[in-house]
């Protein structure tokens, strides 16, 4: 089946420090999601793309649909303790979605 | 954006039995979905559950074990049936909202079986 290849598989940061992270795939994709999902919650939509070569922000965080609409990064700016959890990228084409298997963020103390 | 809850929010539940999870969301939407997350894994889509017709499951998925109710356009049901430890995980619904239909999800069910 279809998958997304999401890297890194986890990240060790200082606070203060910036992230990203990246998704890839071998199919083309109508839109690219990106969530957070914390300890015991559901996931929750961060930032959606909808066009190629799409860049948008939301406060730190900052995501780009892929000229080829086969990737997308996401870009946390200077990241503070509560940007620890985990964040999965999702490729949708119609109505449904595929999840990369999420980056896990660990900021140091 | 749309408000989804979940019940119950956990369980622990013995091998053989059944278990109905309900997702509630506070306006209506036609496209209703359901996933499964096993510990530290990513999400894996059960079936799609659209008002008014039957839920359409995905492969390795069958309506016997994960049968599906959509009574209405703000409701849902699934149960997982006969189970087996094997079926403990996080169970969640997602709804699909107009006009790209990104998918906003509930808070979970986190079931363990014995």
């Amino acid at each position: 089946g279809q998958q997304l290849n999401q890297s890194p598989q986890s990240m060790f940061i200082q606070e203060g420090e910036d992230v990203s992270m990246n998704c890839t795939s071998s199919s083309i994709f109508n839109t690219w999601l990106w969530y957070k999902q914390d300890p015991g919650e559901g996931p929750v939509l961060l930032i959606a793309l909808y066009k190629a070569g799409e860049l948008t922000s939301n406060g730190r965080l900052t995501a780009q649909f892929g000229i080829t609409r086969k990737d997308s990064f996401l870009n946390i700016s200077a990241s503070i303790p509560s940007d620890v959890g985990i964040y999965f990228c999702a490729g949708q084409r119609h109505d449904k979605i595929i999840f990369g298997k999420g980056t896990r963020l660990h900021i140091l103390p | 954006s749309a408000v989804i809850s979940q019940k119950p929010s956990r369980d622990i539940c013995q091998r053989g039995t059944s278990l109905t999870i309900q997702c509630q969301v506070d306006s209506q939407v036609t496209m209703m979905f359901w996933y499964r997350q096993q510990p530290g894994q990513s999400l894996t889509l059960i079936a799609t559950a659209n008002q008014g017709s039957e839920a359409t499951y995905e492969s390795g998925f069958v309506i016997d074990k994960f049968p599906i109710s959509r009574p209405n356009l703000t409701f849902s049901t699934l149960t997982v049936s006969n189970m087996s430890p094997e079926d403990s995980s996080i169970y969640l619904c997602s709804v699909g909202v107009a006009p790209y239909n990104e998918q906003f999800f509930g808070p979970g069910t986190r079931l363990t079986v014995l």
